[in-house]
């Protein structure tokens, strides 16, 4: 079975301040690992990928295969970060299974 | 990438009565995907609907509460049947696209209240 946990349900900080989102995962195989975020009134999108390596607004993440983590980071969080964080797996089966997401508030 | 789009976006419902969803994507898609968001949770994937055989049924889920249509490669539906209040959901419409690289999208979702 695959699984995705995000411990935090809500998290604050302030403009400027590195924000650190976190994402474990459960699954035997080599998963796939994607952060989808949610702003305001607006549809689910695609942030970042693991195989892609990229960095998308300042976001970075890496997968942790020891670990079995791949946290979302920036250095310096904006007031537009504000908005829902999802992280979420794709197995073999094709199939998504969604963390239950971090609410990221960033204050002035 | 794949532009998605679910009708209605939103709508009340009578408790007993059944609603349809549509989805329509601008370009062809093997694989789409119907996902239900209750308030205040995650997404949790109802069925995968692949054109031309019959939709895949996550645990918990079952064809005659929420039959799916996938006619063609562009188009699908999911019906929600004797809908009661614990239905009340945002239903949301993806697909998996290969450019790039088997991305998966999503529409901006239905939102249904039952009362």
């Amino acid at each position: 079975a695959q699984r995705v946990t995000q411990p935090e349900k809500l998290l604050s900080v302030f403009k400027g301040a590195p924000v650190e989102l976190k994402c474990n995962y459960s699954y035997s195989g080599s998963p796939e690992l994607f952060w989808y975020v949610q702003y305001s009134r607006q549809r689910l999108q695609l942030l970042l990928r693991h195989i892609s390596r990229e960095s998308i607004k300042g976001f970075t993440a890496d997968l942790n295969k020891g670990e079995t983590s791949f946290h979302l980071k920036k250095p310096f969080a904006q007031e537009e970060d504000s908005a829902m964080y999802y992280c979420a797996l794709k197995g073999s089966n094709y199939k998504l299974t969604f963390g239950k997401g971090t609410l990221l508030t960033v204050n002035p | 990438s794949a532009v998605i789009s679910q009708k209605p976006s939103r709508d009340i419902c009578q408790r007993g009565t059944s609603l349809t969803i549509q989805c329509q994507v601008d370009s062809q898609v093997t694989m789409m995907f119907w996902y239900r968001q209750q308030p205040g949770q995650s997404l949790t994937l109802i069925a995968t609907a692949n054109q031309g055989s019959e939709a895949t049924y996550e645990s918990g889920f079952v064809i005659d509460k929420f039959p799916i249509s996938r006619p063609n490669l562009t188009f699908s539906t999911l019906t929600v049947s004797n809908m009661s209040p614990e239905d009340s959901s945002i239903y949301l419409c993806s697909v998996e696209h290969t450019s790039p690289g088997n991305t998966i999208y999503f529409g901006e979702g239905s939102w249904l209240t039952v009362v």
